[in-house]
């Protein structure tokens, strides 16, 4: 079964830019999501189709999709950034997979 | 701004049936062609896709659950409901009803509140 992996926690200070990754097999091959969800929230979808950004995303948060990695890259991060980010892939075969989620912690 | 909001038992047994039902408002579940999903999570754990139903009454299951789950669509009740048999521990989570967004499958860009639902005897 196809599987999405994300490290479990990425450290950023203020200012600074967060790199959030997601791997899986042939990801290019697939649409990437990313999802963050901030505690007794439900998630918020904050990038489709690899690099667009939903009405209301900043500019300073990005994507990219290459070979078998998915990126979220969010420039000049702030607190309102610390949260848990999850990948999802969805292609007409595998459907619906998510990531293990990743914690940004702003220090 | 469309609005999905689940309701059901927050306690089920084990071996038992979970069932689950999104009412949707502030818009119709017959609108265009979009897909309906059911969602969970479990604590410590990513999100897990359950299965996903158009108005249409088409239907997607993640494979992991697709022998227990049956998902269906009441348009006129404006609806879609989640049943789950044969539970057992491993399906406690916070089960979330979920829209696709407008321009592309399989984002999804409208959630409700989320229930949290315990298999337990």
């Amino acid at each position: 079964s196809f599987e999405l992996t994300q490290p479990p926690s990425v450290s950023v200070s203020p200012g600074q830019t967060a790199t959030i990754p997601c791997s899986g097999d042939g990801l290019s091959q697939k649409y990437v999501s990313w999802y963050q969800k901030k505690p007794d929230q439900s998630p918020v979808v904050v990038m489709y189709q690899d690099m667009k950004r939903p009405s209301g995303i900043p500019e300073r948060i990005s994507g990219s999709n290459s070979g078998n990695t998915a990126t979220l890259t969010i420039r000049g991060t702030q607190a309102m950034d610390e949260a848990d980010y999850y990948c999802q892939a969805w292609d007409s075969r595998t459907f619906v997979v998510f990531g293990g989620g990743t914690k940004l912690t702003v220090l | 701004q469309l609005q999905l909001q689940e309701s059901g038992p927050g306690l089920v047994k084990p071996s038992e049936t979970l069932s689950l039902i999104c009412t949707v408002s502030i818009g119709s579940i017959s609108t265009n062609d979009y897909y309906w999903a059911w969602i969970r999570q479990s604590p410590g754990k990513g999100p897990e896709w359950i299965g996903s139903v158009s108005h249409r009454g088409n239907t997607f299951y993640n494979p992991s659950v697709k022998s227990r789950v049956t998902i269906s669509v009441d348009t006129s009740k404006n609806q879609f409901s989640l049943k789950l048999t044969s539970v057992t521990a491993a399906d406690t989570a916070i089960y979330y009803c979920a829209r696709e967004v407008s321009t592309a499958r399989g984002v999804f860009g409208y959630w409700g509140q989320g229930t949290l639902v315990t298999v337990s005897s």
